[in-house]
Protein backbone atom coordinates (compact mmCIF):
# COMPACT_ATOMS: atom_id res chain seq x y z
CA UNK A 1 0.00 0.00 0.00
CA UNK A 2 1.36 3.42 -1.17
CA UNK A 3 -1.04 4.91 1.97
CA UNK A 4 -2.09 8.53 1.53
CA UNK A 5 -0.19 10.36 -1.48
CA UNK A 6 0.13 13.67 -1.97
CA UNK A 7 1.13 16.08 -5.06
CA UNK A 8 2.89 18.03 -5.64
CA UNK A 9 5.34 18.10 -2.76
CA UNK A 10 5.63 21.99 -3.92
CA UNK A 11 4.17 24.44 -5.72
CA UNK A 12 4.65 28.26 -5.82
CA UNK A 13 1.69 30.59 -7.50
CA UNK A 14 1.43 34.42 -8.17
CA UNK A 15 -1.54 35.82 -6.35
CA UNK A 16 -4.82 35.19 -8.59
CA UNK A 17 -3.67 31.59 -9.87
CA UNK A 18 -5.99 28.80 -9.67
CA UNK A 19 -4.70 25.39 -8.64
CA UNK A 20 -5.26 21.60 -7.62
CA UNK A 21 -3.89 19.70 -4.96
CA UNK A 22 -3.87 15.90 -5.16
CA UNK A 23 -4.55 13.53 -2.57
CA UNK A 24 -5.24 9.65 -2.91
CA UNK A 25 -5.10 6.77 -0.40
CA UNK A 26 -5.54 3.20 -0.92
CA UNK A 27 -6.79 1.79 1.74
CA UNK A 28 -10.31 2.05 0.80
CA UNK A 29 -10.42 4.50 3.93
CA UNK A 30 -13.98 6.26 4.27
CA UNK A 31 -13.06 9.61 5.78
CA UNK A 32 -10.88 12.17 4.60
CA UNK A 33 -9.54 15.55 5.51
CA UNK A 34 -7.60 18.47 4.45
CA UNK A 35 -5.60 20.47 7.24
CA UNK A 36 -3.31 23.94 6.38
CA UNK A 37 -0.08 23.78 9.11
CA UNK A 38 0.97 27.20 10.12
CA UNK A 39 3.82 28.61 12.16
CA UNK A 40 1.88 28.79 15.62
CA UNK A 41 -1.46 28.02 14.68
CA UNK A 42 -1.18 24.29 14.48
CA UNK A 43 -3.07 22.09 12.53
CA UNK A 44 -6.62 23.79 10.32
CA UNK A 45 -9.35 21.76 9.35
CA UNK A 46 -9.93 23.09 6.08
CA UNK A 47 -12.87 20.85 4.66
CA UNK A 48 -13.53 17.00 5.60
CA UNK A 49 -15.23 14.09 3.56
CA UNK A 50 -17.40 11.23 5.01
CA UNK A 51 -17.96 8.96 2.07
CA UNK A 52 -18.08 9.34 -1.49
CA UNK A 53 -20.15 12.44 -2.75
CA UNK A 54 -20.02 14.05 1.07
CA UNK A 55 -18.20 16.87 1.80
CA UNK A 56 -18.40 19.45 4.69
CA UNK A 57 -16.61 22.21 6.21
CA UNK A 58 -13.74 22.46 8.39
CA UNK A 59 -12.71 25.31 10.88
CA UNK A 60 -11.06 27.27 7.51
CA UNK A 61 -12.76 27.01 4.38
CA UNK A 62 -13.25 29.70 2.74
CA UNK A 63 -11.31 30.54 -0.30
CA UNK A 64 -11.23 26.45 -0.67
CA UNK A 65 -13.48 23.96 -2.55
CA UNK A 66 -13.54 20.25 -2.40
CA UNK A 67 -15.19 17.06 -4.02
CA UNK A 68 -15.07 13.51 -3.46
CA UNK A 69 -16.29 11.44 -6.58
CA UNK A 70 -14.30 8.23 -5.69
CA UNK A 71 -13.61 6.62 -2.37
CA UNK A 72 -10.22 7.01 -3.01
CA UNK A 73 -9.72 10.62 -4.34
CA UNK A 74 -10.19 14.18 -2.89
CA UNK A 75 -8.65 17.32 -4.15
CA UNK A 76 -8.06 21.04 -2.53
CA UNK A 77 -8.99 23.88 -5.06
CA UNK A 78 -7.94 27.14 -4.46
CA UNK A 79 -9.89 29.42 -7.24
CA UNK A 80 -8.09 32.18 -6.73
CA UNK A 81 -4.88 31.88 -4.59
CA UNK A 82 -3.93 34.45 -2.44
CA UNK A 83 -0.64 35.21 -0.18
CA UNK A 84 -2.68 33.97 3.02
CA UNK A 85 -2.72 30.99 1.71
CA UNK A 86 0.92 30.38 2.12
CA UNK A 87 1.05 26.93 3.99
CA UNK A 88 2.10 23.12 4.18
CA UNK A 89 -1.15 21.68 3.28
CA UNK A 90 -1.66 17.60 4.49
CA UNK A 91 -4.35 15.37 3.55
CA UNK A 92 -5.11 12.30 5.88
CA UNK A 93 -7.85 9.70 5.91
CA UNK A 94 -9.46 6.85 8.19
CA UNK A 95 -11.05 4.11 7.85
CA UNK A 96 -14.16 5.11 9.94
CA UNK A 97 -15.79 8.42 10.40
CA UNK A 98 -16.70 7.72 13.89
CA UNK A 99 -13.74 9.66 15.59
CA UNK A 100 -12.02 6.53 17.16
CA UNK A 101 -9.54 5.28 14.94
CA UNK A 102 -6.22 6.61 14.03
CA UNK A 103 -5.83 9.24 11.09
CA UNK A 104 -2.98 8.38 8.54
CA UNK A 105 -1.74 11.78 7.53
CA UNK A 106 -0.14 12.27 3.42
CA UNK A 107 3.47 14.00 3.30
CA UNK A 108 2.33 17.20 2.59
CA UNK A 109 2.38 19.75 -0.01
CA UNK A 110 4.10 23.30 0.55
CA UNK A 111 2.70 26.02 -1.37
CA UNK A 112 4.03 29.61 -1.61
CA UNK A 113 1.84 32.07 -2.97
CA UNK A 114 3.88 35.49 -4.20
CA UNK B 1 -13.09 25.86 18.14
CA UNK B 2 -9.62 24.55 18.88
CA UNK B 3 -8.73 22.65 22.03
CA UNK B 4 -6.02 24.56 24.26
CA UNK B 5 -2.65 22.94 24.81
CA UNK B 6 -0.26 23.84 27.67
CA UNK B 7 2.90 24.59 27.87
CA UNK B 8 3.63 25.99 24.57
CA UNK B 9 6.90 25.07 24.64
CA UNK B 10 9.45 22.19 26.54
CA UNK B 11 13.26 22.02 27.16
CA UNK B 12 14.11 19.00 28.82
CA UNK B 13 17.21 17.14 29.27
CA UNK B 14 17.73 13.22 28.54
CA UNK B 15 16.00 11.08 31.56
CA UNK B 16 13.48 14.28 32.86
CA UNK B 17 9.71 14.39 32.24
CA UNK B 18 7.45 15.85 30.70
CA UNK B 19 3.57 16.66 30.80
CA UNK B 20 1.59 18.47 28.34
CA UNK B 21 -1.87 18.88 28.80
CA UNK B 22 -4.87 19.61 26.91
CA UNK B 23 -8.25 21.11 27.36
CA UNK B 24 -11.92 21.62 25.41
CA UNK B 25 -14.32 24.02 26.12
CA UNK B 26 -16.62 21.36 23.76
CA UNK B 27 -17.97 17.86 25.10
CA UNK B 28 -15.43 15.05 23.79
CA UNK B 29 -16.13 11.95 21.98
CA UNK B 30 -12.29 10.98 21.96
CA UNK B 31 -9.12 12.52 22.16
CA UNK B 32 -6.10 12.00 19.68
CA UNK B 33 -2.26 12.39 20.54
CA UNK B 34 0.27 12.85 17.32
CA UNK B 35 3.91 13.89 17.06
CA UNK B 36 5.19 15.38 14.31
CA UNK B 37 9.04 15.82 13.12
CA UNK B 38 10.60 18.60 11.50
CA UNK B 39 9.16 18.59 8.03
CA UNK B 40 7.52 15.40 7.76
CA UNK B 41 3.73 14.80 8.02
CA UNK B 42 2.11 13.57 11.81
CA UNK B 43 2.39 10.28 13.40
CA UNK B 44 -0.39 8.67 15.34
CA UNK B 45 0.66 8.08 18.88
CA UNK B 46 -2.89 6.85 20.49
CA UNK B 47 -6.32 7.46 21.00
CA UNK B 48 -8.61 7.90 24.39
CA UNK B 49 -12.21 7.89 24.21
CA UNK B 50 -14.70 9.19 26.48
CA UNK B 51 -14.93 7.14 30.35
CA UNK B 52 -11.49 8.79 31.67
CA UNK B 53 -9.83 5.43 30.22
CA UNK B 54 -5.68 5.74 30.39
CA UNK B 55 -3.26 4.21 27.70
CA UNK B 56 0.02 3.53 27.45
CA UNK B 57 2.98 3.65 24.38
CA UNK B 58 6.18 2.83 25.45
CA UNK B 59 7.33 5.32 28.03
CA UNK B 60 4.45 7.65 26.50
CA UNK B 61 1.12 7.68 28.72
CA UNK B 62 -2.03 9.58 28.38
CA UNK B 63 -5.23 10.33 30.21
CA UNK B 64 -8.74 11.72 29.49
CA UNK B 65 -10.91 13.22 32.09
CA UNK B 66 -14.27 13.59 29.92
CA UNK B 67 -15.85 15.62 33.12
CA UNK B 68 -13.59 18.23 33.16
CA UNK B 69 -13.03 17.51 28.91
CA UNK B 70 -9.23 17.53 29.52
CA UNK B 71 -6.60 15.11 28.63
CA UNK B 72 -2.61 15.02 29.26
CA UNK B 73 0.22 13.17 27.51
CA UNK B 74 2.76 12.15 29.96
CA UNK B 75 6.61 11.49 28.73
CA UNK B 76 9.01 9.74 31.38
CA UNK B 77 12.74 9.31 31.33
CA UNK B 78 12.53 11.01 27.97
CA UNK B 79 14.75 10.00 25.18
CA UNK B 80 16.05 12.62 22.05
CA UNK B 81 13.69 11.05 19.91
CA UNK B 82 10.97 12.32 21.60
CA UNK B 83 12.14 15.73 20.22
CA UNK B 84 9.23 16.85 18.06
CA UNK B 85 5.74 18.63 18.36
CA UNK B 86 3.13 17.54 20.26
CA UNK B 87 -0.70 17.88 19.07
CA UNK B 88 -3.93 17.00 20.41
CA UNK B 89 -6.72 16.64 18.58
CA UNK B 90 -10.59 16.53 19.30
CA UNK B 91 -13.50 15.26 18.50
CA UNK B 92 -16.89 16.06 19.54
CA UNK B 93 -19.74 13.67 18.66
CA UNK B 94 -19.69 10.78 16.73
CA UNK B 95 -18.74 12.56 13.28
CA UNK B 96 -15.22 11.60 12.95
CA UNK B 97 -14.27 15.67 12.72
CA UNK B 98 -10.60 16.19 13.99
CA UNK B 99 -10.17 19.75 15.01
CA UNK B 100 -6.16 20.20 16.65
CA UNK B 101 -4.62 22.34 18.93
CA UNK B 102 -1.72 24.58 18.37
CA UNK B 103 0.69 22.23 19.10
CA UNK B 104 3.75 21.69 22.06
CA UNK B 105 6.89 21.67 21.07
CA UNK B 106 9.29 19.56 22.95
CA UNK B 107 13.16 19.63 22.64
CA UNK B 108 15.43 17.10 24.36
CA UNK B 109 18.73 17.71 25.19
CA UNK B 110 21.56 15.40 25.57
Amino acid sequence: NAGVTQTPKFQVLKTGQSMTLQCAQDMNHEYMSWYRQDPGMGLRLIHYSVGAGITDQGEVPNGYNVSRSTTEDFPLRLLSAAPSQTSVYFCASSFRTSGNVEQFFGPGTRLTVL
Amino acid sequence: QQPVQSPQAVILREGEDAVINCSSSKALYSVHWYRQKHGEAPVFLMILLKGGEQKGHEKISASFNEKKQQSSLYLTASQLSYSGTYFCGTVAGNTGKLIFGQGTTLQVKP
